[in-house]
């Protein structure tokens, strides 16, 4: 069984739409849950981190977290065109702080 | 200033050269990383250093070789590469302790081993 898994897409939207990225993941000890961006070719940029059950939103993001569950997702409204992209899904690692597990990510494509 | 610089941004080598990659960051972060990125793939941990000591090897080749001569410096040296060595290798710096605010990569290496 993977350990965070996430639709390969693509995920294709039209301009203006909410996009609605998830992502599961099986190890019940995890700890923190940080949403990525990655343009073809680029490196990834943290657009959003969680670590408690429930919403947060930072601008037209809002990442969701549901520990019993063992979901997070990752919204997006009024999407962009310049929000086409892959988004990666990490999970701190419980008992490694320093380590991240990622999914395999998902393409987003927003049409105009 | 909150970038990690990576240099330099493409770098073609022959299996018989050695080279280096460099990394920095002046964000007092005290934990950096080197990553290993393939295509359509999510990036790959080689290592981490931690206060400058290394703290994670995953089981890296030896061809690859982490220094990190200070705080702010990181470096990568390359020898002996395979053809499947050719990736985007990603520099990234946290705060430490651990990640509890993620990841700043640098903008990455793209090599490619001839």
């Amino acid at each position: 069984q993977k350990e965070v898994e996430q639709n390969s897409g693509p995920l294709s939207v039209p301009e203006g739409a909410i996009a609605s990225l998830n992502c599961t993941y099986s190890d019940r000890g995890s700890q923190s849950f940080f949403w990525y961006r990655q343009y073809s070719g680029k490196s990834p940029e943290l657009i959003m981190f969680i670590y408690s059950n429930g919403d947060k939103e930072d601008g037209r993001f809002t990442a969701q977290l549901n520990k019993a569950s063992q979901y997070v997702s990752l919204l997006i409204r009024d999407s962009q065109p310049s929000d086409s992209a892959t988004y990666l899904c990490a999970l701190g690692v419980a008992g490694n702080n320093r380590k991240l597990i990622w999914g395999l990510g998902t393409s987003l494509a927003v049409n105009p | 200033d909150t970038e990690v610089t990576q240099t330099p941004k493409h770098l073609v080598m022959g299996m018989t050269n050695k080279k280096s990659l460099k990394c920095e960051q002046h964000m007092g972060h005290r934990a950096m990383y080197w990553y290993k990125q393939k295509a359509k793939k999510p990036p790959e941990l080689m290592f981490v250093y931690s206060y400058e000591k290394l703290s994670i090897n995953e089981s890296v080749p030896s061809r690859f070789s982490p220094e990190c001569p200070n705080s702010s410096l990181l470096n990568l040296h390359l020898h002996a590469l395979q053809p499947e060595d050719s990736a985007l290798y990603l520099c990234a710096s946290s705060q430490d302790p651990g990640i509890s605010y993620g990841y700043t990569f640098g903008s990455g290496t793209r090599l490619t081993i001839v």
